[in-house]
C-alpha cells in the first residue's frame, strides 16, 4: 500500500492561500495522487487528481514535481467553510494499490 | 441523482448480533469500497469490488462479508458484532479505477 505523509493539522486566515504538502516516497509508476476533503459527520468529498505536473479545477490546484514523491494541494483565497480535513492518497481504486487514507491534515480557517 | 445511498444512517447492535450494512449506486459505478473511520482517524478499505461478482479484500476484512450481485448494490454484512466494531461506515463507488469516489453520507454503527 502506498504510505503518505501530510501534515497533522494547519492554521490559515480568510482570504489567504493554504498550501498543503504530502509526501509519497514509494508511489508507483501507474499511482494517480489524489485528495479529498471532509467535514464532520459528513463522508469525504473528491476534490482534485493528478498523475503529474500541474492540475487546476474551480476548487484548487495540485502540484506534483517530475520525481512525483510529493504533492501539494493549493486552495486559493480559502473562507471559513474551508474547514476540515483534507486527505492525499496515492494509489488506484483496485488491487494491492487500493487507496487508503491516512489521518489526514486538519486544516482550521480563522475570520 | 441520489448517487451513493446508505442505510441505516444510524445502529444500535448488541455483541454477537449479525446485520447488513445496504450500499446502493444509482450511476452506473464499477468500483465500489466499503471504509470504516474511527473517531479522530482516517478511513481504512474493508472490501471492495470491481464489478458485479468480483469482490476483494482491503486492510480491514476481519469480521465482514461482501457480496456484488449486482452493479448498484455492495452490502456489507457484519457477521458476529464485536465493540471493536463500533466506527462510521462509508461506501464509495467510482466510474473508473483511477478516478476519485463520490462517498455516502455513512452509516453510524454503536456495538454494545
Amino acid at each position: 500500500l502506498a504510505k503518505t505523509t501530510q501534515p497533522i493539522s494547519m492554521d490559515s486566515y480568510e482570504g489567504q492561500e493554504v498550501n498543503i504538502t504530502c509526501s509519497h516516497n514509494n508511489i508507483a509508476t501507474n499511482d494517480y495522487i489524489t485528495w479529498y476533503q471532509q467535514f464532520p459527520s459528513q463522508g469525504p468529498r473528491f476534490i482534485i487528481q493528478g498523475y503529474k505536473t500541474k492540475v487546476t479545477n474551480e476548487v484548487a490546484s495540485l502540484f506534483i514535481p517530475a520525481d512525483r514523491k510529493s504533492s501539494t494541494l493549493s486552495l486559493p483565497r480559502v473562507s471559513l467553510s474551508d474547514t476540515a480535513v483534507y486527505y492525499c492518497l496515492v494509489g488506484r481504486n483496485t488491487g494491492r494499490r487500493a487507496l487508503t487514507f491516512g489521518s489526514g491534515t486538519r486544516l482550521q480557517v480563522q475570520p | 441523482n441520489a448517487g451513493v445511498t446508505q442505510t441505516p444512517k444510524f445502529q444500535v447492535l448488541k455483541t454477537g448480533q449479525s446485520m447488513t450494512l445496504q450500499c446502493a449506486q444509482d450511476m452506473n459505478h464499477e468500483y465500489m469500497s466499503w471504509y470504516r473511520q474511527d473517531p479522530g482517524m482516517g478511513l481504512r478499505l474493508i472490501h471492495y469490488s470491481v464489478g458485479a461478482g468480483i469482490t476483494d479484500q482491503g486492510e480491514v476484512p476481519n469480521g465482514y462479508n461482501v457480496s456484488r450481485s449486482t452493479t448498484e448494490d455492495f452490502p456489507l454484512r457484519l457477521l458476529s458484532a464485536a465493540p471493536s466494531q463500533t466506527s462510521v461506515y462509508f461506501c464509495a463507488s467510482s466510474a473508473l479505477e483511477n478516478y476519485g469516489y463520490t462517498f455516502g453520507s455513512g452509516t453510524r454503527l454503536t456495538v454494545v
